[in-house]
């Protein structure tokens, strides 16, 4: 079965000071990963994704995610952290093959606050 | 482009009311979704389509129903509202040529979600 593990309800760092969201995940076969961002009363909107090649994948707004496939895991990193970056954030993974047809599969989302 | 959008933002339905979310988008996209968001759930997908009259079902597909005779238009129905489908609905699209094959990996664009609350 397919799923994602989001240990962190929520995630509280001062401004300037790096941040690190967390994303575990389970997967049938090679996972295509996602970071997605809420702000409130909006949409989602893509930051960043993982699908093959170098671990360390840079995304908008200077967020960046490394892909570690012993420990499956995707965690969302940014070395300065803004007080606007303070929104829900969501990880998402979907397998590479099977019958899910580019379902994506959520994890429950970790509330950032950056305080200034 | 506008993108995904949806309409209406905001509905309030009394139980037993049915209804239709609408969702259209302009990218050209094959793939396209319902997803609703429960607080401190995630998103847990209702239904899917991967073109023009094919829909599938998602997680969650109980109390709704879904077409797609174009391309650009996703509707969600709601039969016989429950207060169990009080949520935040949102529908998103993607595009892929990988039909038959798992869909790729593009993201998916979202639209700004309607807030549902049946009484």
């Amino acid at each position: 079965a397919q799923s994602v593990a989001q240990p962190e309800d929520q995630v509280n760092v001062a401004e300037g000071n790096p941040l690190t969201v967390k994303c575990t995940y389970s997967v049938s076969g090679n996972p295509y990963l996602f970071w997605y961002v809420q702000y409130p009363n909006r949409g989602l909107q893509f930051l960043l994704k993982y699908i093959t090649g170098d671990n360390l994948v840079k995304g908008s707004y200077g967020f960046e995610a490394e892909f570690n496939k012993s420990q499956t895991s995707f965690h969302l990193k940014k070395p300065s952290a803004l007080v606007s970056d303070s929104a829900l954030y969501f990880c998402a993974v979907r397998p590479d093959r099977g019958s899910t047809l580019g379902r994506l599969y959520f994890g429950r989302g970790t509330q950032l606050t950056v305080w200034p | 482009n506008a993108g995904v959008t949806q309409t209406p933002k905001f509905r309030i339905l009394k139980i037993g009311q049915s209804m239709t979310l609408q969702c259209a988008q302009d990218m050209n996209h094959n793939y396209m979704y319902w997803y609703r968001q429960d607080p401190g759930m995630g998103l847990k997908l209702i239904y899917y389509s991967v073109g023009a009259g094919i829909t599938d079902k998602g997680e969650v597909p109980n109390g709704y129903n879904v077409s797609r005779s174009t391309t650009e238009y996703f509707p969600l129905r709601l039969e016989l509202a429950a207060p169990s489908q009080t949520s935040v609905y949102f529908c998103a699209s993607s595009y892929s040529v990988f039909v038959t094959s798992g869909g790729g990996y593009n993201e998916q664009f979202f639209g700004p979600g309607t807030r549902l609350t049946v009484l």
